[in-house]
């Protein structure tokens, strides 16, 4: 079945960065978008960019452009979701979530979210 | 950017009653609505896609509606496993945006 599978939980220091891994199983890993999402403490969903696993491009939010990098590899199926100059309020869940829209030959279509990835909590805090 | 706008924010229900939750876009995004249910302390789970399509494996009970800028999801009888918080989303456009949230609570 298809499957996510992220990294475990994670607490650094303001201004560090974290990096968080979500393998993929049960399908072509390059054949569609990721997207990553984040959920802050009691709060809600907050969509963060996509990543082309089979071309590595990208495309973020504008409120995260500049601290977040997305990236793959390929050869062990995994996507990673790389956060930099981290704050407090960074702290919350992060999620990578497979795309509904197929890489080749064209993105088109409605774009929703299954399945997602356990949820990485990274901890922000000095 | 779309603004999407849950309502109500929580809401009591008993097991076998009808529910509605309604979901406002700040603009039209035509079928671009998808719903989504969390439980306490798992991922999101896709119920229904392109607001009215239903995923596979997501009980009969589960039903949406809409288009252009209003849409709602419905339980046509509770369960007890329904009990969880409720997202809409939309993804006409980046950056895509979600709902609140709604939060159905046992009565």
């Amino acid at each position: 079945q298809v499957q996510l599978v992220q990294s475990g939980a994670e607490v650094k220091k303001p201004g560090a960065s974290v990096k968080v891994s979500c393998k993929a199983s049960g399908y072509t890993f390059t054949g569609y978008y990721m997207h990553w999402v984040r959920q802050a403490p009691g709060q809600g969903l907050e969509w963060m960019g996509w990543l082309n696993p089979n071309s590595g491009g990208t495309h973020y939010a504008q409120k995260f452009q500049g601290r977040v990098t997305l990236t793959r590899d390929t050869s062990i199926s995994t996507a990673y979701m790389e956060l930099s100059r981290l704050r407090s309020d960074d702290t919350a869940v992060y999620y990578c979530a497979r795309s509904s829209i197929v890489v080749i030959p064209a993105a088109e279509g409605i774009d929703w979210f299954d399945p997602w990835g356990q949820g990485t909590l990274v901890t922000v805090s000095s | 950017d779309i603004q999407m706008t849950q309502s109500p924010s929580s809401l009591s229900a008993s097991a076998g009653d009808r529910v509605t939750i309604t979901c406002r876009a700040s603009q039209s995004i035509t079928t671009y609505l998808n719903w989504y249910q969390q439980k306490s302390g798992k991922a999101p789970k896709l119920l229904i896609y392109a607001a009215s399509s239903l995923q596979s494996g997501v009980p009969s009970r589960f039903s949406g509606s809409g288009s252009g800028t209003d849409f709602t999801l419905t339980i046509s009888s509770v369960q007890p496993e329904d009990f969880a918080t409720y997202y809409c989303q939309q993804s006409y456009i980046t950056p895509y945006s979600f709902g609140q949230g709604t939060k159905l609570e046992i009565k």
